[in-house]
């Protein structure tokens, strides 16, 4: 099975500091996608990337950037953290664009801006 | 934009009953679409994809559906068990605005309780 790992299960940061959350997959997936998820909001999408170096905004970028260096890495960075900041992160992997393919989660970083 | 809506917002059922969980979608041109399951917590696993040409796919005790052109899926849980209580989530995948990818919209989930 693919395995979808996210660095860190709890965070707390101050205001201000800059975050990387990183986001490692297995399975050689081409794609990679931050979302995160709020009571009330659902699951939105931060960024994602198709490919190597590749990235894309998603519905909510403000606030975020994306680093792909490698395949198997997606880290998500918070360039000044701010307390609306405060959510779970989910970090998800897609072997491609074609239709039987799903995506795979992670297993959530809860952060914490204080 | 696509929008998705699942009813019930919350179910509660005593252990052994069968139960369907109903997810509608405003889009229909959409390329698959994912169940999946959330425990308190934790992240999503993937219960079921259903491709757009499919009807229907089977994992176990789950069984869910497509009826692309009215923009509805179920899925359908028989003989539940405690072990089932978590929230469930319907992904329909369409593309994204910038036509490159294929955009995931999530509804606001089902969370099924099941009584022992």
């Amino acid at each position: 099975d693919v395995k979808v790992t996210q660095s860190s299960r709890y965070l707390v940061k101050r205001t201000g500091e800059k975050v990387f959350l990183e986001c490692v997959q297995d399975m050689d997936h081409e794609n990679m996608f931050w979302y995160r998820q709020d009571p009330g909001l659902g699951l939105r999408l931060i960024y994602f990337s198709y490919d190597v170096k590749m990235k894309e905004k998603g519905d909510i970028p403000e606030g975020y950037s994306v680093s792909r260096e490698k395949k198997e890495r997606f880290s998500l960075i918070l360039e000044s953290a701010s307390t609306n900041q405060t959510s779970m992160y989910l970090c998800a992997s897609r072997m491609g664009q074609g239709a039987r393919y799903g995506y795979t989660f992670g297993s959530g970083t809860r952060l914490t801006v204080v | 934009k696509q929008e998705v809506t699942q009813i019930p917002a919350a179910l509660s059922v005593p252990e052994g009953e069968n139960l369907v969980l109903n997810c509608s979608f405003t889009d229909s041109a959409i390329y698959n679409l994912q169940w999946f399951r959330q425990d308190p917590g934790k992240g999503l696993t993937s219960l079921l994809l259903i491709q757009s040409s499919q009807r229907e796919q089977t994992s176990g005790r789950l069984n869910a559906s497509l009826d692309k052109s009215s923009g509805r899926s179920t899925l359908y849980i028989a003989a539940s068990q405690p072990g089932d209580s978590a929230t469930y989530l319907c992904a329909p995948a369409g593309q994204n605005s910038g036509g490159s990818n294929y955009k995931l919209t999530f509804g606001k989930g089902t969370l099924l309780t099941v009584n022992p």
